[in-house]
């Protein structure tokens, strides 16, 4: 595909469940970024991987969170015994190469619920 | 720590203006700065990125400006079209740093 591409789009799930959310970034970006949007924070960096380095996890908000990334392709990004506070839309980024005044691009996210 | 303030939060304008986005930074040790656009329910669709050594770039009829001294970007719209209402944000990383910091946005609604 063109673009940078996240499942599912949407997501309902009881608080303590765990959940999984996928990205999948465009061909050929070897750097690879996580954001939350929540309604009272905006846009908040969460992770990011850069080809096979060690990923910048600092933004992660707890423990429950955490990320891998596949082959230097596909990420998956999982959040363990899910709380209300968790729910957010989960945006997904790439970019050609980091520091390289590249514009990051967006996927659609994923809208997370937790009831 | 980089703060990203956009002023207005919320715009509403006729169709046919010219309009200009606000958007001031704490920290110039900036190494570029990004326009986006949000759609309800969508993902950020990049429309501009100035390079901290330039003044400004331009897309059809969107003009981004930086200076960097004054902690300042502004995002010109002419000839705005009803198309063009959306939520508009700008980010940009720190030096040395990859990590996207956002504006909350300006929210701008072009009336036909």
């Amino acid at each position: 595909g063109a673009g940078v591409s996240q499942s599912p789009s949407n997501k309902v799930t009881e608080k303590g469940k765990d959940v999984e959310l996928r990205c999948d970034p465009i061909s050929g970006h070897t750097a690879l970024y996580w954001y939350r949007q929540s309604l009272g924070q905006g846009l908040e960096f969460l992770i990011y991987f850069q080809g096979n380095s060690a990923p910048d996890k600092s933004g992660l908000p707890s423990d429950r969170f955490s990320a891998e990334r596949t082959g230097g392709s596909v990420s998956t990004l999982t959040i363990q015994r899910t709380q209300q506070e968790d729910s957010a839309v989960y945006l997904c980024a790439s970019s050609l190469k980091a520091l390289d005044n590249q514009p990051q691009h967006f996927g659609d996210g994923t809208r997370l619920s937790i009831l | 720590k980089q703060e990203v303030t956009q002023i207005p939060a919320a715009l509403s304008v006729p169709e046919g203006e010219n309009l200009v986005l606000n958007c001031s930074f704490t920290d110039s040790a900036i190494y570029n700065l990004q326009w986006f656009r949000q759609d309800p329910g969508k993902g950020l669709t990049s429309l501009l990125l100035i390079q901290s050594s330039q003044r400004e770039q331009t897309s059809g009829r969107l003009n981004a400006s930086l200076d960097k001294s004054s902690g300042r970007s502004t995002l010109y719209i002419a000839a705005s079209q009803p198309g063009d209402s959306a939520t508009y944000l700008c980010a940009l990383p720190g030096a040395g740093s990859y990590q996207l910091t956002f504006g909350k946005g300006t929210k701008l609604s072009v009336i036909p």
